[in-house]
């Protein structure tokens, strides 16, 4: 079955500091996997997607993942931290390899960005 | 473009009430899944319609229904509601939910039970 671990639930950064967001896969077949953000009492927000073309992925707002299929981590990372980052991310597996209408997602990761 | 609408945007209901929520997709799409967001469990795949038919479902109990009208808006219903229901609900739309298309979510439903 698929599966996504996102490690830590909270992350705290200075702004201009590096963004890394874990995530770990699990999946029997290829995966298509997925990073979104959600802003307080807002949905979700699609970041990027891998869908087996590129495996370094560019996605808005400056963020960016790569595919490592060797580690099964789609990590989420972002060069210089802005206080708009601030938010709750979520990494996502599409379960049937070819839709998006069900998919899993991780816990969810909290970014804090400190002044 | 209209984005997702999801109606209402709260909700307070009490234990053993039934309830309907309804999301209007982006003006085109025919793909709409609804999604249970809780503290607890996080976000988990309640089902997906597309062009009136329940393509997926996740592993949600049978008080848990939905359905899709012929303009693509979507309501779902939770019927004998249980405090653990209380949870911000969902709603997603996409042209035809192809893993290449890009998902758009509406602003949910929070839902409180007591």
């Amino acid at each position: 079955a698929q599966s996504v671990t996102q490690l830590g639930s909270h992350v705290s950064v200075s702004e201009g500091a590096l963004v890394l967001l874990r995530c770990n896969y699990s999946s029997s077949v290829p995966p298509y996997l997925f990073w979104y953000v959600q802003y307080p009492n807002q949905g979700l927000q699609l970041l990027l997607k891998y869908t087996s073309a590129a495996t370094l992925v560019k996605g808005i707002n400056g963020f960016e993942a790569e595919f490592k299929k060797s580690e099964t981590s789609f990590h989420l990372t972002k060069p210089s931290a802005h206080m708009s980052d601030a938010a709750e991310y979520f990494c996502a597996v599409s379960v049937l390899g070819g839709s998006q209408g069900n998919l899993i997602f991780g816990k969810g990761t909290k970014l804090s960005v400190k002044p | 473009k209209a984005g997702v609408t999801q109606t209402p945007r709260y909700l307070i209901k009490t234990r053993g009430q039934q309830v309907t929520l309804s999301c209007s997709p982006i003006s085109g799409h025919r793909s709409v899944s609804w999604y249970q967001q809780t503290p607890g469990q996080g976000l988990q795949f309640l089902f997906e319609y597309f062009s009136e038919t329940q393509r997926n479902k996740g592993n949600f109990p049978g008080r848990f229904s939905g359905r899709q009208f012929s303009n693509s808006r979507s309501e779902m219903n939770v019927s004998t509601l249980e405090l653990g229901d209380s949870a911000l609900y969902l709603c997603a739309s996409s042209s035809s939910g192809g893993v290449r298309e890009t998902q758009y979510f509406g602003p949910g439903t929070r839902l409180l039970v007591l």
